[in-house]
């Protein structure tokens, strides 16, 4: 399965500090997207890394991308209490010729004010 | 605004009972997805479709069927043969040439009583 896995599973920080999540996967990917979601509602896409990129920012967002060790990471930086949330990484990927997305399982953020 | 609208929030099921879960968009968006979400884990696909009066099955679709009638619209029946379907689900959208970024609604919460 390409499922990606995150780590860690859930994590808490006080407010203003760096919050850090990691996503590993199995096969080659051509892209890595990472989503927010709020309790109880749909996900928010937040930033997308391709296979040949290894950094991108977005506002507090830093995202790394190392293929040979098919992980990424995902850094919000001076968090705040409205970042508390989860986390999903999203590979896209290709099988036998179809693109296809695989979610990981998530990390649950809460930022302690 | 655009977006996507799912309907009803929440709903719920008989055991034994077909209930079918709304999906628009008016994004002009070509692909439509559902997934389903267990707590604490990611998302699963359920089905998408790429083009109107076309669908595939994604990972899990025993026990459920869609339709895709309009660009617009992309609902789903959770059947009395799907054995366990409390689950929150999502549908989402994508212009599919943009690597698979999905659009996502609010989510449908179905319980089975």
């Amino acid at each position: 399965s390409q499922q990606g896995e995150e780590d860690p599973q859930a994590l808490s920080i006080q407010e203003g500090e760096n919050a850090t999540m990691n996503c590993s996967y199995k096969t080659s990917i051509n892209n890595l997207q990472w989503y927010r979601q709020n309790s109880g509602r749909g996900l928010v896409h937040l930033i997308l890394i391709r296979s040949n990129e290894r950094e991108k920012h977005s506002g507090r967002l830093r995202v790394t991308l190392d293929t040979s060790k098919k992980s990424s990471s995902l850094l919000i930086t001076a968090s705040r209490a409205a970042d508390t949330a989860s986390y999903f990484c999203a590979t896209v990927w290709t099988n036998f010729g179809n693109e296809k997305l695989t979610f990981g399982t998530g990390t649950r953020l809460t930022i302690i004010p | 605004d655009g977006g996507i609208t799912q309907s009803p929030k929440y709903l719920f099921r008989k055991e034994g009972q077909n209930v079918t879960l709304s999906c628009e968009q008016n994004l002009n968006h070509d692909a439509m997805y559902w997934y389903r979400q267990d707590p604490g884990q990611g998302l699963r696909l359920i089905y998408y479709s790429q083009i109107v009066n076309d669908f595939q099955k994604g990972d899990i679709a025993e026990g459920y069927s869609v339709s895709r009638e309009k660009k617009e619209s992309f609902p789903l029946t959770v059947t009395s043969a799907q054995k366990n379907p409390t689950a929150f689900y999502l549908c989402a959208s994508s212009i599919v040439q943009r690597a698979n970024v999905l659009t996502f609604g609010a989510g449908s919460r179905l319980t089975v009583l």
